[in-house]
């Protein structure tokens, strides 16, 4: 399968825990974004690395949430002190880009979090 | 009032009709439009995208875009049941602009 993938597919989590989440881009993908998604509203913008340059933030982004792409490979997307409020769908996409040139993004089959 | 605005529905059109799906956005200098289908629980599959003025069909799917009234439209042509999902429209400001913003959705439900 050469599509997006993210592991864990779910995860269940204890209030105040720390979760880590990996996201592996289509290999000749140099664009991998992270979105988060709740019920009934479409994907939220986190943020997104080119190669290994995180480019943008959200500024709704809470500073317990921290991204990296190390080697402008894989991603991780790591929450701490989690919350009930960070339950939600977590996306991965990734696509390629030119200057001038830019495709559309795919997305991953998604991190279901639940803090309980 | 949001970027990104579209009607949350639902739909309902009967099989074999002609589904209208419709998105508004706020920013003008946007360039890059794109519509994805989402299955309940599923993570959003891109379906088309549209970047000129006009019509750009694939298949039964129609894109319309009218930059000048800032908005962009999907048609489905023949509705079958498995059209049935939740569909997202999706704009970036430029060409490199890194993020896409989202609307919340119409949810189409297609009747045999």
């Amino acid at each position: 399968d050469t599509g997006v993938s993210q592991d864990p597919r779910h995860k269940i989590t204890k209030r105040g825990q720390n979760v880590t989440f990996r996201c592996d881009p289509i290999s000749e993908h140099n664009r991998l974004y992270w979105y988060r998604q709740t019920l009934g509203q479409g994907p939220e913008f986190l943020t997104y690395f080119q190669n290994e340059a995180q480019l943008e933030k959200s500024r709704l982004l809470s500073d317990r949430f921290s991204a990296e792409r190390p080697k402008g490979s894989f991603s991780t997307l790591e929450i701490q002190r989690t919350e009930q409020g960070d339950s939600a769908m977590y996306l991965c996409a990734s696509s390629f880009t030119r200057v001038m040139d830019d495709t559309e993004a795919f997305f991953g089959q998604g991190t279901r979090l639940t803090v309980v | 009032q949001k970027e990104v605005e579209q009607n949350s529905g639902p739909l309902s059109v009967p099989e074999g009709a002609i589904a209208s799906l419709n998105c508004t956005y706020s920013d003008r200098g946007s360039q890059s439009f794109f519509w994805y289908r989402q299955y309940s629980g599923k993570s959003p599959e891109l379906i088309m995208s549209i970047y000129s003025n006009g019509d750009k069909e694939d298949g039964r799917f129609t894109a319309q875009l009218n930059k000048a009234s800032q908005y962009v439209s999907l048609l489905i042509r023949d509705s079958q049941p498995s059209d049935s999902a939740t569909y997202l429209c999706a704009v970036k400001g430029w060409t490199n602009a890194g993020k896409s913003t989202f609307g919340d959705g119409t949810t189409l439900t297609v009747k045999p």
